[in-house]
């Protein structure tokens, strides 16, 4: 069973630049979300893709886009890149109905992706 | 406004003697809780979880208690081993959220031999 991978891990990228960075889900789940950690911070949520749709989204901008393939795998994609977008990009998978199952197992993390922005 | 606390950076316990590991809420809508470890260049790995008809769940050495009136967790580990040594998130999520679960900031835990 293969867990989530994250690539690039480390990326630096200029102000004002685009950047995608990619995720590989965990084999048989269906569900990726997306999370910021920056330095010091807890894992903020940005969103969640289910059968390549948005199904939710934390507090940030627009300029934050995702994308999920048939495959489950998934981009997320930050446009207009600010010095705060510096932080730690985490990809976790999940089965849709991870709070339903009773088994509690939450999310597998991948390593991340590691964003500087300068 | 955090709605999941953890007011304790870091910790430091002796091997062998119990960790405990607080976390404090403000959203009484939360439901259920999870408590992941995060070693230093790798994704937070899910340790135990508890929902809130529970005030208990246990899993081998690794304890979670639930204090819905005082929106209060933790997490006991019992005998701390020094391969614990870890930062520790709490999250909750509730059934309005769906699947999206609100993170502490984390606690460092170092178990020292």
């Amino acid at each position: 069973e293969t867990g989530v991978t994250q690539s690039p891990t480390h990326l630096i990228k200029t102000r004002g630049q685009q950047v995608t960075l990619r995720c590989s889900s965990q084999s048989g789940h269906n569900t990726v979300s997306w999370y910021q950690q920056a330095l010091g911070q807890g894992p903020q949520f940005i969103f969640q893709y289910y059968r390549e749709e948005e199904n939710g989204r934390g507090n940030f901008p627009p300029r934050f886009s995702g994308l999920q393939f048939p495959n489950y795998s998934s981009e997320l994609n930050v446009n207009a890149l600010e010095l705060d977008d510096s932080a730690l990009y985490l990809c976790a998978s999940s089965p849709f109905d991870v709070l339903g199952t009773g088994g509690g197992y939450g999310y597998t993390f991948g390593s991340g992706t590691r964003l500087t922005v300068v | 406004d955090q709605q999941v606390k953890q007011n304790s950076p870091s910790l430091s316990v002796q091997e062998g003697r119990i960790s405990i590991l607080n976390c404090d809420y403000t959203n009484s809508m939360f439901d259920y809780f999870l408590w992941y470890k995060k070693y230093p260049a790798e994704g937070p790995t899910f340790l135990i979880s508890i929902s809130s008809i529970k005030d208990k769940n246990e899993d081998g050495r690794f304890t979670v208690f639930l204090n819905k009136s005082a929106k209060h967790l933790s997490l006991h580990i019992v005998p701390s081993q020094p391969g614990d040594s870890a930062v520790y998130f709490c999250a909750a999520s509730s059934a309005v959220s769906g699947q999206n679960f609100v993170f502490g900031p984390g606690t460092r835990l170092s178990v020292l031999p």
